[in-house]
């Protein structure tokens, strides 16, 4: 099955900086990778996500870039503000069972 | 907020009871999902359905059970059986099972096993 690692755990930033979250993993089949935004005591909400077949994705100030080769994909987020502050997750699709593996989070912190 | 609920929102139980933990969604979806949130520890998946009647055990299914008989329903026992039960449980739906297809996640319901 799939397996997701999710670096770094803890991120602080100064506002107005760039923050880059880093997941790899291990199924090369699969083809789905999303991104989940969750603030204090809410629910995830997802805020990008990308397919197989595209290397990056932007919206706004984020993007989400792609390596197939490498099996990773990263979480850029550009001009940070402090109501970025949050856990981010990212995910893959696991094609084998139809399910989505999660990384274990990493706790933005954006600085005034 | 995406059209799937999740109640309640607290729930306190002594050690050694059964707990039910509620999940409905109206948004047509066929796959349905429960995971557990540890701090720390991301969400880890207990169970998921993918069409009505049917189920299957995510990564740490032991001590919890699930029913899917209506589509827009898919509760989470919560048995005696499970060592470490408080825990924020989240429940999620999506369109379907297959490619790229969102997960939306319910508001969670907070369970503290004293």
């Amino acid at each position: 099955g799939e397996n997701v690692e999710q670096h770094p755990s803890t991120l602080s930033v100064q506002e107005g900086d760039s923050a880059v979250i880093k997941c790899t993993y291990s199924d090369s089949a699969s083809n789905y990778f999303p991104w989940y935004k969750q603030e204090l005591g809410k629910r995830p909400q997802l805020i990008i996500d990308i397919r197989s077949n595209v290397g990056e994705k932007k919206d706004q100030r984020i993007a989400v870039t792609l390596n197939k080769t490498a099996k990773h994909f990263s979480l850029h987020i550009t001009e940070t503000q402090p109501e970025d502050s949050a856990v981010y997750f990212c995910a893959a699709r696991d094609t084998g069972f139809q399910k989505l593996v999660f990384g274990t989070g990493t706790r933005l912190l954006v600085s005034p | 907020d995406g059209g799937i609920t999740q109640s309640p929102k607290y729930l306190f139980r002594k050690e050694g009871q059964n707990v039910t933990l509620s999940c409905e969604q109206n948004l047509n979806h066929d796959a349905m999902y429960w995971y557990r949130q540890d701090p720390g520890q991301g969400l880890r998946l207990i169970y998921y359905s993918q069409i009505v009647n049917d189920f299957q055990k995510g990564d740490i299914a032991e001590g919890y059970s699930v029913s899917r008989e209506k589509k827009e329903s898919f509760p989470l026992t919560v048995t005696s059986a499970q060592k470490n039960p408080t825990a924020f449980y989240l429940c999620a739906s999506s369109r379907d099972r297959g490619e790229g297809t969102e997960q939306y996640f319910g508001p969670g319901t907070r369970l503290t096993v004293t």
